[in-house]
């Protein structure tokens, strides 16, 4: 079975730039979580996503950073305007809600960041 | 005050060593404790969940000390292949997990 699907896998930009992070999730999986990972914070949930409706929205940044998920096998996270300190790892993961282990979600590969 | 809070390391052990590590929480009402694994430059995949009983996974045992709020792993025998960073992870009540920065382990030969 597929995993959970990130792209691009490698982005580097320029401040100013926009910068879209894709993901899709595992097929079944009713939540969708998208986290931030630096040396300096660790891994940071930015906003989750239960059933396509965001849930919690409170790790978001700042206004530059938003997030959608149009349909169930799709969500985006954009950065608009990019700076240099939103350089980072920007995982996606996904699970189900009601069955299996309360604590598994399952990682995409990663999407790693660099705004110079 | 972080959620999480882990010694960083690095812990350095040679092949065969016993090596321990614990994390702290700050959220009481927490409900549930895992350990994920975090290998370099990859995504966090769980090793386990943290029972209050304390728990057991092949060479790997995990405490939790509620009354202290800290989850601790233990690695028995360690393997080259535990060399790794591993993230304690806390859910209060909801789907929201926090993660702690993670310790990382080297295995040495």
């Amino acid at each position: 079975d597929a995993g959970v699907i990130q792209s691009p896998r490698h982005e580097v930009t320029e401040m100013g730039q926009e910068v879209t992070l894709r993901c899709k999730p595992i097929s079944g999986h009713d939540y969708l979580f998208w986290y931030r990972q630096t040396m300096m914070r660790g891994l940071e949930l930015l906003i989750y996503f239960n059933n396509n409706v965001p849930i919690d929205d409170s790790g978001m940044p700042e206004d530059r950073f938003s997030a959608k998920m149009p349909n169930a096998s799709f969500s985006t996270l954009k950065i608009q305007p990019s700076e240099p300190r939103d350089s980072a790892v920007y995982f996606c993961a996904s699970r189900k809600g009601t069955s299996g282990k309360v604590g598994e979600l399952f990682f995409g590969e990663g999407s790693r960041l660099t705004v110079l | 005050r972080k959620e999480v809070e882990q010694d960083p390391g690095p812990f350095n052990v040679p092949e065969g060593a016993t090596v321990a590590f614990n994390c702290t929480y700050s959220n009481s009402a927490s409900q549930s404790f895992f350990w994920y694994r975090q290998d370099c430059r990859k995504e966090p995949k769980l090793l386990m969940s943290v029972y209050s009983s304390g728990n057991e996974d092949g060479r790997f045992t995990a405490q939790l000390n509620r009354a202290s709020q800290y989850i601790s792993l233990l690695i028995r025998d360690s393997k080259l292949s535990d060399s790794a960073t591993y993230l304690c992870v806390v859910r209060a009540n909801d789907y929201k997990l926090s993660f702690g920065a993670g310790t990382t382990v080297t295995v040495r030969a």
